[in-house]
This record gives C-alpha cells, sequence and structure tokens, in this order.
C-alpha cells in the first residue's frame, strides 16, 4: 500500500456530464500530480498541485480543473464528457514539488464514459 | 514523438527465467529515473529510483542500471515469477518541479 487512496474506484458517466474523482495523498505529502491512462498507454500528466495552487498543467482542456484542500487532499474534476476521457486515472503524491520527491500512486479510478 | 521510448513493448518468458527492459529517454535536464511496476487496472509501485550519479539499484530481484551519458536505462528481472507478469514502466523525472515523463510500458507475461 502507498498510503494514496483514490475514490471511487469504478466509475460509469454519459457522455456530456460532468464527474469529480479524489484523491487523499500520503501524509506528509504537499504535492499532488494527476494524470490519464488510457488503455495500453503510459500515464499522461494533466495537472500538479502544490500548496493548494496549480504548478504546472499537461496538453488537456479547460474542462479538466482540479483543486488541492489545505489537507493536501485534491480533485479532478472533468466537464462535458467525452467518450475519449474514458480512461484510468491516477493521483500521485510526494513530499516535494523538486524533482527528487519520490512519487506515491494511488489504486487509479476507472472511469467509463458511455 | 514520446520522450521515453521503452522495448519490448511485449516479453512471454517462462517462469524461472530472466529478462531484461530496456529505456531511452530523451528528456532533460535530467533529474532521475525510475521503474514502476503496474498490475493491470492499478496505480504504479514504484521498484526503483535512481539519480544522475548512480548507475545501479537493486531491489530483490529487480535490478536497474542507468547510464546518463547514453540516456538509457534497463531493468533486470532474475529468475521470474508467475506474479512479475505485470506492466513496467520507465520514467523520468525532469525540469526540477517533479514533471514525470512516462514510457508506454513493457508488458511482462511470465508463464509456469
Amino acid at each position: 500500500e502507498t498510503g494514496v487512496t483514490q475514490s471511487p474506484t469504478h466509475l460509469i458517466k454519459t457522455r456530456g456530464q460532468q464527474v469529480t474523482l479524489r484523491c487523499s495523498s500520503q501524509s506528509g505529502h504537499n504535492t499532488v500530480s494527476w494524470y490519464q491512462q488510457a488503455l495500453g498507454q503510459g500515464p499522461q500528466f494533466i495537472f500538479q498541485y502544490y500548496r493548494e495552487e496549480e504548478n504546472g498543467r499537461g496538453n488537456f482542456p479547460p474542462r479538466f480543473s482540479g483543486l488541492q484542500f489545505p489537507n493536501y487532499s485534491s480533485e479532478l474534476n472533468v466537464n462535458a464528457l467525452e467518450l475519449d476521457d474514458s480512461a484510468l486515472y491516477l493521483c500521485a503524491s510526494s513530499q516535494s514539488v523538486r524533482g527528487d520527491g519520490e512519487a506515491f500512486f494511488g489504486q487509479g479510478t476507472r472511469l467509463t464514459v458511455v | 514523438k514520446n520522450q521515453v521510448e521503452q522495448s519490448p513493448q511485449s516479453l512471454i518468458i517462462l517462469e524461472g527465467k530472466n529478462c531484461t527492459l530496456q529505456c531511452n529517454y530523451t528528456v532533460s535536464p535530467f533529474s532521475n529515473l525510475r521503474w514502476y511496476k503496474q498490475d493491470t487496472g492499478r496505480g504504479p509501485v514504484s521498484l526503483t529510483i535512481m539519480t544522475f550519479s548512480e548507475n545501479t539499484k537493486s531491489n530483490g530481484r529487480y535490478t536497474a542500471t542507468l547510464d546518463a551519458d547514453t540516456k538509457q536505462s534497463s531493468l533486470h528481472i532474475t529468475a521470474s515469477q508467475l506474479s512479475d507478469s505485470a506492466s513496467y514502466i520507465c520514467v523520468v523525472s525532469y525540469g526540477g518541479n517533479n514533471r514525470l515523463a512516462f514510457g508506454k510500458g513493457n508488458q511482462v507475461v511470465v508463464i509456469p
């Protein structure tokens, strides 16, 4: 166990709906990153939060948004869901925003858009 | 073009045999290189993490090597077990702000 918890584990949504995914980071970790992993592909970086502020964003449209709370837990929100949003969504927490921090992943949320 | 390339894409090996997975990367500035094991539908779990000055690191039956000059890494699995069946992902941290570049993974299947 990595100490990083994601909820829910599975989710089915209809195209056009909105979804919120949650991540509880490991104790003492102030940085959370979110990734989208399509089947058979490596994870793709969505964005990173450090101390409640967005600290970098990948090539994802604005309908992907996030939040980080004072306890460093985080949410990923996706509006106007599209079929291609179906993927495993991973969050990773780390103790440092610098590149030397070990990143611990949650078990992921499997989102299916129908 | 992906900044982290892994080969072979997939591999089938007999239980008890050894195998080596390759990773080439182009991202810079380099911070560290990690190998993760990912079971199907689960989150990646860290196996090793190596900085620029380290050229080998072991974690049980897993041994990773790094050549920062040629930007290549390998992961060697010794005496494979059925539980080693998974995707092995090479991840390079770069840019000094924990930005991670992922390979697509080496899919390993161990058969009895």
